[in-house]
Parts: structure tokens; sequence; C-alpha cells
């Protein structure tokens, strides 16, 4: 079964940091594209940031209000995806979706974890 | 960056058909992608590359382009079709966006 689970949610003060993960089972990790996608209450999807597979180059992109504040990263042998949060921001309260294409192409989003909240707030 | 732009919500009757629609000038260079979410879970795919049916995903459902808006048609709306429902684009090599969401709602 594909599954993506995040941890590491949590309460953290403006300007502090908190690193995401995200452990993938049931698909070849190493192959995929992998993203994050958060939604703060209330609101609509934001597409934060995604890391293409090592083979694909391994880059990253990022949303205009997180580049150079969050940093994705993954470790192939452990099968997990990172999101590095620093420097953050009320307005970073979100519940945050680690996602991939699995079934129609690795750059589609097409599997999505259940999220993990993080909560900005003094 | 762009920006994708979707009405906030649509409402119709159960058995017609609803249109939800998406607008920007990245979608006259990129495929578009449609998301369902019902409260209190992920979103799904539902149309992926402007008007493919995700496996799985009623025939009722169906997505085209012209230009620069993309449209997701459900037919013969049904009360488990209430959701919000967000359109996707951009490339490989850029970011990506969502639209603000439009709320589908079954009277």
């Amino acid at each position: 079964e594909v599954q993506l689970v995040e941890s590491g949610g949590g309460l953290v003060k403006p300007g502090g940091s908190l690193r995401l993960s995200c452990a993938a089972s049931g698909f070849t990790f190493s192959n995929a594209w992998m993203s994050w996608v958060r939604q703060a209450p209330g609101k609509g999807l934001e597409w934060v940031g995604r890391i293409k597979s090592k083979t694909d180059g391994g880059t990253t992109d990022y949303a205009a209000p997180v580049k150079g504040r969050f940093t994705i990263s993954r470790d192939d042998s452990k099968n997990t995806l990172y999101l590095q949060m620093n420097s953050l921001k009320t307005e970073d309260t979100a519940v945050y979706y680690c996602t991939t294409g699995f079934i129609v192409g690795a750059t589609r989003m097409d599997v999505w974890g259940k999220g993990t909240t993080v909560t900005v707030s003094s | 960056s762009y920006e994708l732009t979707q009405l906030p919500s649509v409402s119709v009757s159960p058995g017609q058909t609803a249109r939800i629609t998406c607008s920007g000038d990245v979608l006259g260079e990129n495929y578009a992608d449609w998301y369902q979410q019902k409260p209190g879970q992920a979103p799904e795919l539902v149309i992926y590359e402007d008007s493919e049916r995700y496996p799985g995903i009623p025939e009722r459902f169906s997505g085209s382009t012209s230009g620069n808006t993309t449209t997701l048609t459900i037919s013969r709306v049904l009360t488990e079709d209430e959701a919000d429902y967000y359109c996707l684009s951009g490339d490989e090599d850029n970011p990506k966006v969502f639209g603000g969401g439009t709320k589908l709602t079954v009277l």
C-alpha cells in the first residue's frame, strides 16, 4: 500500500524553527518527486515546494512566501522527506501535507498524507 | 509569480451540471489539475493534464481548457460531490500554484 505519513508538527513561537518529516512506503521513493502543500485554518491549499528525484537533478523549487526560510530535503536511504522551517511567522500556521505522484506520473500529486499541524504563536 | 482565479462558490441542485472555472495566464502554457477536498480530509486528484480523469473517478467528472481558462464539469451532480475544488498549474521547473478554491454546494 502506498503511504505517506507526516510528523513533527507542533506549537512554535514566531521566529522559531521546526522540522517536519514525511515517511514514505509502498513505492520507490528514490524515483519520486516529492512536494509539500499547506492549508491555513479555513483557507485554501497553498503549494509550498518540491524536490525532484536525484536522477532528475534533485533540485528544489519554493513558493515565494517561504523561499529563503524553508528548505526541502530527502534521505532516499530512509525513504523520508523533510521540510526544515526557519524564521517562522504566524502566517505559517497550517496543516502541512506531503504529496507525490504515483499512478499518473512522478510530476503530479496523486498520493497525499493526512497532514501534520503547525501552529506558530507566542 | 502567477495567479489562478476561481469563483469562491458555485451552487447547483442534484442532477444538474456544475461548471467550475479557473483562469490564469499560466494555463496557456501548462496543464491544469483539479483536486476535490472534503472537510477534514486530504485533497484528492480528480482531473489531471486538463482533461484526464484519475482512475476511480466517475465519468461524471470531466475537464477542458480553452485559452487561459480551464473548466471542471460535473454532470448529474450528487450530494456527495459537495466539496471544495482547487485547480493547480505550473511547470516542472518553476513553482506551482493553486487557485483559491471553489466551494460547490449541492442544494
